[in-house]
């Protein structure tokens, strides 16, 4: 099975403030990663598909790169409904997900 | 409109037997395949298993030998059956369709005595 290292595992940060979360797959992933937002008690949110595909209804300020192993989610300018955990997602073969990044808002 | 959800028993007394239903609206089990996935409290998100479109089915490889899905076409449903349950076993419980957008609200499985 493909591992997936997300980090950091917890983020604070400011609201205006550029945020970058990473992904590192344990082997070439194809560009097959999504990011997800989800918060307390609600099912996980698509935000970005395929490494850099912004899903309908996501703010442009959510955008995502990389390729081969290597993912990143960056958030340009932070805003305060942006709190939750962040997580990656390959489904390059059997699913895995990274073990979440707790983004708090100073 | 996509809708997905999930329902079944929210305690399970362990060693017993788990079944969940995942009713889909808006599309045909025919056409999209749906996967079972996972939350322990506090916790990331494990895939278990998926039902494809086709018919056949997969499982994670660590829960393989406890986890059967089936579906029925006519009534949009799609289920997960999963024995032997241990107090690991707690989580929500979601289903989700095959372009990993549309996911169920989950439903909140308690394995306790």
């Amino acid at each position: 099975d493909i591992q997936m290292t997300q980090s950091p595992s917890l983020l604070s940060a400011s609201v205006g403030d550029r945020v970058t979360i990473n992904c590192k797959a344990s082997q070439n992933i194809n560009k097959y990663l999504n990011w997800y937002q989800q918060k307390l008690g609600e099912a996980p949110k698509l935000l970005i598909y395929n490494t850099n595909n912004l899903q309908t209804g996501i703010p442009s300020r959510f955008s995502g790169s990389g390729s081969g192993t290597d993912y990143t989610l960056t958030i340009s300018s932070l805003q305060p409904e942006d709190f939750g955990t962040y997580f990656c997602f390959q489904h390059n073969s059997w699913p895995t997900f990274g073990s979440g990044t707790k983004l708090e808002i100073k | 409109e996509v809708q997905l959800k999930e329902s079944g028993p929210g305690l399970v007394q362990p060693s017993q037997t788990l079944s969940l239903t995942c009713t889909v609206s808006g599309f045909s089990l025919t056409d999209y395949s749906v996967h079972w996935v996972r939350q322990p409290p506090g916790k990331g998100l494990e895939w278990m298993g998926v039902m494809w479109s086709g018919g056949s089915t997969a499982y994670n490889s660590a829960l393989k030998s406890r986890l059967s899905i089936s579906r029925d076409t006519s009534k949009s449903q799609v289920f997960l059956k999963m024995n032997s349950l241990q107090t690991e076993d707690t989580a929500i419980y979601y289903c989700t369709r095959d372009d990993w957008d549309y996911w169920g609200q989950g439903v909140m499985v308690t394995v306790s005595s």
